[in-house]
């Protein structure tokens, strides 16, 4: 069967510091991967998605960046984080288009 | 800009009552999705409707999608408080945006015991 893991589940970085989430996806070949963030418990944003190694679609102009290095990796990273940054960020990963999205347990992230 | 209002915001009832959540745009999707969310968690789907008019039942919850696809409601019957999170919509668009889902910002669900 098919499973996600994304860590670390809570993060707490100052602002200014770097980040790195990182989000594996297990039992499927290829899938299309996403990252999302979610504001005080609500709606889901899209920040990027993938079709595949190294084919990334951003969404929203940011202070983010995603990097998909292997088929079953996918990395949301920053340089400088900011205030605004803090969050809980969802990756997530489907078969074809459209098709339910599996998602992992999210990572809480506190910029102070 | 493909929008999804879900209404209420926050609902708060008592076990064994009935309630309806709805889902509503301006703009026709391909299909919808419903999720639920547990506090700390990834959503979890529940289903997804793809034909205008289909009705689809999970034990006590009924989901609708509109004739016109665009929009749902869902139907809890007898909630439990198992039935407390947080429900999300999700419609997809079609051709080549059918990998974005645009999601409502959820009705906030609390089964009381």
């Amino acid at each position: 069967s098919q499973t996600i893991h994304q860590w670390p589940a809570t993060l707490v970085q100052p602002v200014g510091s770097p980040l790195s989430l990182e989000c594996t996806v297990e039992g499927t070949s290829n899938p299309n991967l996403y990252w999302y963030r979610q504001a005080a418990g609500r709606g889901l944003q899209l920040l990027f998605y993938s079709i595949g190694i190294d084919q990334i679609s951003s969404e929203v102009p940011q202070n983010l960046s995603a990097s998909r290095p292997q088929d079953r990796q996918f990395i949301l990273s920053s340089k400088k984080l900011l205030l605004s940054d803090s969050g809980f960020y969802l990756c997530a990963w489907s078969v074809y288009n459209p098709s339910p999205l599996h998602f992992g347990n999210g990572t809480r992230l506190t910029v102070t | 800009t493909q929008l999804l209002e879900q209404s209420p915001q926050f609902l708060s009832i008592q076990e064994g009552e009935n309630l309806t959540v709805y889902c509503n745009s301006s703009s026709v999707f391909s299909s919808l999705q419903w999720y639920r969310q547990e506090p700390g968690e990834g959503p979890v789907l529940l289903v997804t409707v793809v034909t205008g008019g289909e009705v689809k039942k999970l034990k006590r919850l009924t989901f609708q999608f509109g004739d016109a696809r665009k929009d749902s409601s869902l139907h809890i019957t007898a909630a439990q408080t198992g039935d407390t999170g947080l429900y999300l919509c999700a419609g997809a668009g079609s051709g080549g945006s059918n990998y974005k889902l645009t999601f409502g910002k959820g009705t906030l669900l609390t089964v009381n015991p």
